[in-house]
């Protein structure tokens, strides 16, 4: 079993959608959350932190479930911009923030 | 401010020949991680320092990769006789400190070439 699992996508879909992205996760040991996006042949960047209250930046909204080891990102009104490649990334906190990164979902926001 | 540079952006090489990819991390930040990204893939981890010391070196794929930071800054990572699987983007990250939710500053990455 993969240590992030998504659903690669890729999701196309028109401005001013909502869309959701899931991803779980499989070490219990996980203790740090993030959302990175990734433009083609770009670097990563952070998106967000998620918190375990869930937490919201603008039009992005994130949640956790520990008990089921399940993240979450959900994208408002999406924009053209917002087309790129959502990497889930837990972390693990072994002395340090060790990342683990999903492969991502792309996601294709069309006018 | 500047941000993780790395060189050099792309480099094509001989099958069995050696490549050193170099990464200059942001000035100050003691936390510096190698990772690889194969087309389509997600990020493998491969080496992380903390200052010049590498506590986890564990994502090295093989002997034939090594890795080195000098001045707690500056790193080099070494492939010697390079294969056609170790075709790959090579993305460096630091972050101030290797604690949690403490974000990881990538460069834009050396993309190798093995013919």
């Amino acid at each position: 079993r993969k240590e992030v699992e998504q659903d690669p996508g890729p999701f196309n879909v028109p401005e001013g959608a909502t869309v959701a992205f899931n991803c779980t996760y499989s070490n219990s040991a996980s203790q740090s959350f993030f959302w990175y996006r990734q433009d083609c042949r770009k670097e990563p960047k952070l998106l967000m932190s998620v918190y375990s209250s869930g937490n919201e930046d603008g039009r992005f909204t994130a949640q956790l479930n520990r008990a089921s080891q399940y993240i979450s990102l959900l994208i408002r009104d999406s924009k053209l911009s917002d087309s790129a490649t959502y990497l889930c990334v837990p972390s693990l906190s072994g002395g340090y923030n060790k990342l683990i990164f999903g492969a991502g979902t792309r996601l294709a926001v069309h006018p | 401010g500047a941000g993780v540079s790395q060189s050099p952006s792309n480099k094509v090489t001989e099958k069995g020949k050696d490549v050193e990819l170099r990464c200059d991390p942001i000035s100050g930040h003691t936390a510096l991680y190698w990772y690889r990204q194969s087309l389509g893939q997600g990020l493998e981890f491969l080496i992380y320092f903390q200052g010049n010391s590498a506590p986890d070196k564990s994502g090295l794929p093989s002997d034939r990769f090594s890795a080195e930071r000098t001045g707690g800054s500056v790193s080099t990572l070494t492939i010697q006789r390079t294969q056609q699987e170790d075709s790959a983007v090579y993305l460096c990250a630091s972050s101030t400190t290797g604690t949690n939710y403490n974000e990881q500053f990538f460069g834009p990455g050396t993309r190798l070439t093995v013919l």
